[in-house]
């Protein structure tokens, strides 16, 4: 257990619908990441929020957007859900800093949306 | 931008046996980090082992380890005595500093077959 918490496991929905995914951090983790995983393929980032403040983008599309909130939890909105949507999505935190900040990132089990 | 480079789609190996993953990667700094993380059929992403940069030993974790050439860029693992249960996806990740992202390979599939 990497002490990483994301909801829902799995998600089903059409294409057109928007939908939340839930991401808590590990206690004391600063920030929080996400990356989508296609079908067999490797992890993409999206976008990091360090203690509430966007710290880096990646290759996240308009329709998605993140927030971090105060008591650190976050969540990726993906509005406009089209087919090549589906996917893994993961969340990751890390320590941010300090002799006990060895750069790992530790992953939920991600959410699995369906876009049908 | 960083990039990391995984050559080996799939591999399979007989249960006992050695195999290694190869990852590249491309940066001009000097200091990073580097990882290996597992994904098995449960989808966890799982810390295999990682290695700093400024550090020439190899990072080794029980019957994994890695071969770290800095000036080739290459960061490969080695698993000894494999097991069934290492069957999994591997992806190498490259990270810049603590606190930022990790860029990730686009993975091997290894099989360890009985």
């Amino acid at each position: 257990d990497s002490g990483v918490t994301q909801t829902p496991k799995h998600l089903i929905t059409a294409t057109g619908q928007r939908v939340t995914l839930r991401c808590s951090p590990r206690s004391g983790d600063l920030s929080v990441y996400w990356y989508q995983q296609s079908l067999d393929q490797g992890l993409q980032f999206l976008i990091q929020y360090y203690n509430g403040e966007e710290r880096a983008k990646g290759n996240i599309l308009e329709r998605f957007s993140a927030q971090q909130f105060p008591d650190l939890h976050s969540e990726l909105n993906l509005s406009s859900l089209e087919l090549g949507d589906s996917a893994l999505y993961f969340c990751a935190s890390s320590v941010d800093g300090g002799v006990k900040d060895t750069g790992e990132l530790f992953f939920g089990e991600g959410s699995r949306l369906t876009v049908l | 931008a960083q990039t990391v480079t995984q050559s080996q789609p799939e591999m399979s190996v007989q249960e006992a046996e050695t195999v290694t993953l190869s990852c590249t990667y491309d940066t001009s700094e000097s200091n990073y980090y580097l990882f290996w993380y597992k994904q098995p059929p449960s989808r966890q992403m799982i810390l295999v082992i990682r290695q700093e940069a400024y550090k020439q030993q190899n990072a080794t974790e029980n019957r994994f380890s890695v071969n770290f050439q800095k000036a080739a860029k290459s960061f490969s693992l080695k698993i000894s005595d494999s097991q069934l249960g290492d069957t999994a996806m591997y992806f190498c990740a490259f990270g810049q500093d603590a606190g930022n992202m990790l860029t990730f390979g686009g993975g091997t599939r290894l099989m360890v077959k009985p």
